[in-house]
């Protein structure tokens, strides 16, 4: 069965600070990736996704993800945050041989100072 | 043009009372989800669709009933809630390509409170 694991569960950082989220997945075929964010009182949006070809991805907001097949790994990066980065991120992940089902990670928080 | 529309939004329940939570979305969408977020545990799937007439377990699907009659509707069925249910549960929609390559789209959120 697949699974999602984020590792870091509450990230604190300052403005400019560079960012960088860990995403595991657990499944040997071929995966869909994604990540969202959950700003306080919102709900999920797509912040970036990865199907195919060029392993680096970019998203909204300056967000960019790298995938690593040797690695299992989807991490999420942002050269320099901003207070309004101040969010909930998620790794998602849908197997392709698994037809729609479509599993989340735990979830990290991120707190941004000003 | 509403998206994906979740009603209630929020809902206090007594152990033991049964309610169900309605999705409803305008997208033409093929799959839809059902979602739970309970701090330092994300989100986990409960039950999903991936067409009308058709309902699959997801992580935690124990305690729940879905059903989805009408390809715009995906519903949510606590027959006997429990404290443990309180959550705040998310529905998704998600539009079907070859190989899974679309995002989901999410709805606001019930908040749902046993006591």
């Amino acid at each position: 069965a697949q699974s999602v694991s984020q590792h870091n569960h509450h990230v604190i950082l300052s403005e400019a600070a560079s960012l960088e989220l860990g995403c595991n997945y657990s499944y040997g075929g071929t995966v869909n990736l994604f990540w969202y964010v959950q700003y306080p009182g919102q709900h999920l949006q797509l912040l970036l996704k990865y199907f195919s070809g060029d392993p680096l991805v970019k998203g909204i907001k300056g967000f960019e993800a790298e995938f690593i097949k040797s690695k299992f790994s989807f991490n999420l990066r942002k050269p320099s945050v901003q207070w309004s980065d101040t969010a909930e991120y998620f790794c998602a992940v849908n197997a392709r041989n698994q037809g729609g089902k479509l599993i989340f990670g735990q979830g990290t928080e991120l707190s941004v100072k000003p | 043009n509403a998206g994906v529309t979740q009603t209630p939004k929020f809902r206090v329940l007594k152990t033991g009372q049964s309610m169900t939570l309605l999705c409803a979305q305008d997208m033409n969408h093929e799959y839809m989800y059902w979602y739970r977020q309970d701090p330092g545990m994300g989100l986990r799937l409960i039950h999903y669709s991936v067409g009308e007439g058709t309902t699959a377990k997801g992580e935690v699907p124990d305690g729940y009933n879905v059903s989805r009659l009408k390809k715009q509707n995906f519903l949510l069925g606590l027959e006997s809630a429990a404290p443990s249910q309180t959550s705040v549960y998310f529905c998704a929609s998600r539009p079907p390509t070859s190989g899974g390559r679309t995002e989901a789209f999410f709805g606001q959120g019930t908040r749902l409170t046993v006591v």
